[in-house]
């Protein structure tokens, strides 16, 4: 069974700090997704990782994709109040449709 | 554009009864998604489809039947819903499995089953 986990679930931090998102996932997968959800909104797509040792930023937001490790990471970098919401990281599932969601971290950036 | 929609946006249900919830998209996409959301366990898959006329089942499908007749709508139906089905429904599209594409979802319908 392809579980997904990520962790920390919650995530209280001072602006202008660093922080990792962590998320492992527990058999191979083609591609892995990090997304946004601000509350009571939808889910906003922000990265897709393809391939061993690949790596995407955004503003303050860098995602990277270790696939021997099964493990992705999300870095925060000065953190900024507007960054504040859920994010999720999801995985397809190899040879199938499916994609599966880990439980989200819910991060509060403090001012 | 509008993306992907989702009707309706509220809904409250006694245990027992049915209903059905529409997603529609208007970009041409090939696959669609149901999923529900529920406090600290993320997003469940419930049906998909990758086609025009097909279903399959995903990690949650207990309590739901889904129907895709036509390529831009994907329905999602409760045939006697439960106080377990309380739950943020979202539904998704993606246009092929290239590598590049990303699910677009829609603003989602909170369902309250009494």
């Amino acid at each position: 069974e392809l579980k997904v986990e990520q962790n920390p679930l919650f995530l209280s931090m001072q602006e202008g700090k660093n922080y990792t998102i962590y998320c492992n996932y527990s058999t191979t997968s083609d591609r892995l997704y990090w997304y946004r959800q601000d509350p009571g909104k939808s889910l906003e797509s922000l990265f897709v990782l393809l391939s061993n040792g690949a790596v995407k930023q955004e503003g303050r937001l860098m995602a990277s994709l270790d696939t021997k490790a099964r493990l992705s990471t999300l870095h925060i970098t000065a953190a900024v109040h507007d960054l504040s919401a859920t994010y999720f990281c999801a995985v397809l599932r190899s040879g199938t449709y499916k994609y599966i969601f880990g439980t989200g971290t819910r991060l509060k950036v403090l001012a | 554009n509008a993306g992907v929609t989702q009707t309706p946006k509220f809904r409250v249900l006694k245990t027992g009864q049915s209903m059905t919830l529409l997603c529609a998209q208007d970009m041409n996409h090939e696959y669609m998604y149901w999923y529900r959301q529920d406090p600290g366990m993320g997003l469940r898959l419930i049906h998909y489809s990758v086609g025009e006329g097909t279903t399959a089942k995903g990690e949650v499908p207990d309590g739901y039947n889904v129907s895709r007749l036509k390529k831009q709508n994907f329905l999602l139906g409760l045939e006697s819903a439960a106080p377990s089905q309380t739950s943020v429904y979202f539904c998704a599209s993606i246009a092929s499995m290239s590598s590049t594409d990303t699910q677009y979802f829609g603003p989602g319908t909170r369902l309250t089953v009494l």
